[in-house]
Formats: C-alpha cells, structure tokens, sequence
C-alpha cells in the first residue's frame, strides 16, 4: 500500500526567508501524481503545487517549488521569501486516482 | 466558477440523530470524493464515484455511514444514527478524471459535532 510520511510536525521561518518543507513517499508504481496542498485556519483546502512522475523537471509556482526526487522516493516543498500568508498546514499528497495524505506540518511564519 | 459547494458549513447535532451532509462537485467534473478530517487520524478518504457510480467505499467506517450521487451535480454523506466519534471535518472534493493533472478540488468542508 502506499503511504506518505510528512517528518516535521511543525516548522518556523522568519517572513522573506526561506524554508523547506520535507515528504516522502513509497509505492510500486512508476507513474503517479504528487501535491502539496496547502490548509490555512479557515480549513480550506488550497492545491500549492503539483508534479507529476514522468516529468523529471521539478516544478515551480511562484515562490513556490519542489525537489522531486524520484529514486529516493522524496517530494520536498520550497518556499521562498515567506510571507505571514503562509502559515498554514501543508499537506503532501500521493495520487493515482485516490488522493493520501500524509500527518501534515504545521509551518509558522515569524515577522 | 463558484467551486465545490458543501451545505452546511457547520452541523451540530445530539448522539443517536441522522446527520445529512450536502455537496456539489464542480461543473463537468465526473469523480466525487468524500473525506474525513480528525486530529487522531488526519485526513481519510471515505468514498468515492465516478461518473455517479460508487467504485471504492473501503474507508466507509460503519454502516452507519452512506453516501448517494443520484446525479452529477449533488451527492450525500449520511450518518445514521450519530456518535460523538462521528465528530470531525467532512470535505467532499471533485475531480475532471482525465484531465491533464488528475488534481481534486475540495469544498470548504462540514464541521460536524455530535454531542
């Protein structure tokens, strides 16, 4: 079965600096999708980023970006230049067809 | 485009009453998902249809639980009766199955208390 590990239940960043947000993955499968969703107090949730198996490029959105090592089976999350929007929790997701979650890690972000 | 649509955005009910939770999937979309959210057990998948149809309901947790799509654009979570372990976040999120990214949309959620 596959499942996806989020290790850091909570993170900390100073506004305009940068953090890395760590995920990894196990499954069998070569081809799939990957996401972080992004769930602020208001409990929405928001899609970030995704990116998908075959494409070796690592995506990007905005401040946004992804370290998607395939091998290692790891899906890291960048973001740049963080602002206090972007407290939150951040989820990262593993899909083919069905979406799992991982724990989830609570980011704050420090003026 | 007004998104996944969830009625009500907060239910709060007595243990042993039937709770019915509402949603509206995107316009054109054909998969429908249901989620639970709780502290203990973060976000589980329920059920899901495609093209209306139930294809995996393994994450149903009793029969206390039933889900219908009697159409494209509606579909229920239904609780019967309730318990207070019933009390969670309930999201339903759609999907264009086929589209380019194979990403879900969620709705706002249902905040559920059962006392």
């Amino acid at each position: 079965a596959q499942t996806v590990t989020q290790s850091q239940p909570e993170m900390s960043v100073q506004e305009a600096e940068t953090v890395t947000l760590s995920c990894t993955y196990d499954t069998s499968e070569s081809d799939y999708y990957l996401f972080w969703y992004k769930q602020p107090p208001s409990r929405q949730m928001i899609l970030v980023i995704r990116q998908e198996a075959y494409k070796q490029q690592n995506a990007t959105e905005n401040r946004f970006s992804v370290n998607f090592q395939k091998a290692a089976k790891s899906f890291s999350l960048k973001i740049s230049d963080s602002q206090l929007g972007d407290a939150a929790m951040y989820f990262c997701a593993y899909s083919r067809g069905q979406l799992i979650f991982g724990t989830g890690t609570r980011l704050q972000v420090f003026p | 485009d007004a998104g996944v649509i969830q009625s009500p955005r907060h239910e709060v009910t007595e243990m042993g009453q039937e709770v019915t939770l509402r949603c509206k999937p995107i316009s054109g979309h054909n998969s429908l998902f249901w989620y639970r959210q709780t502290m203990m057990r973060g976000l589980e998948l329920l059920i899901y249809f495609n093209n209306n149809v139930p294809i995996d309901d393994s994450g149903m947790p009793e029969d206390r639980f039933s889900a219908k799509m009697p159409n494209a654009s509606f579909s229920t979570l239904k609780i019967q009766p309730s318990e207070p372990r019933d009390s969670a976040v309930y999201f339903c999120a759609s999907r264009n199955q086929g589209g380019p990214y194979n990403e879900q949309f969620f709705g706002p959620g249902t905040r559920l208390t059962v006392l």
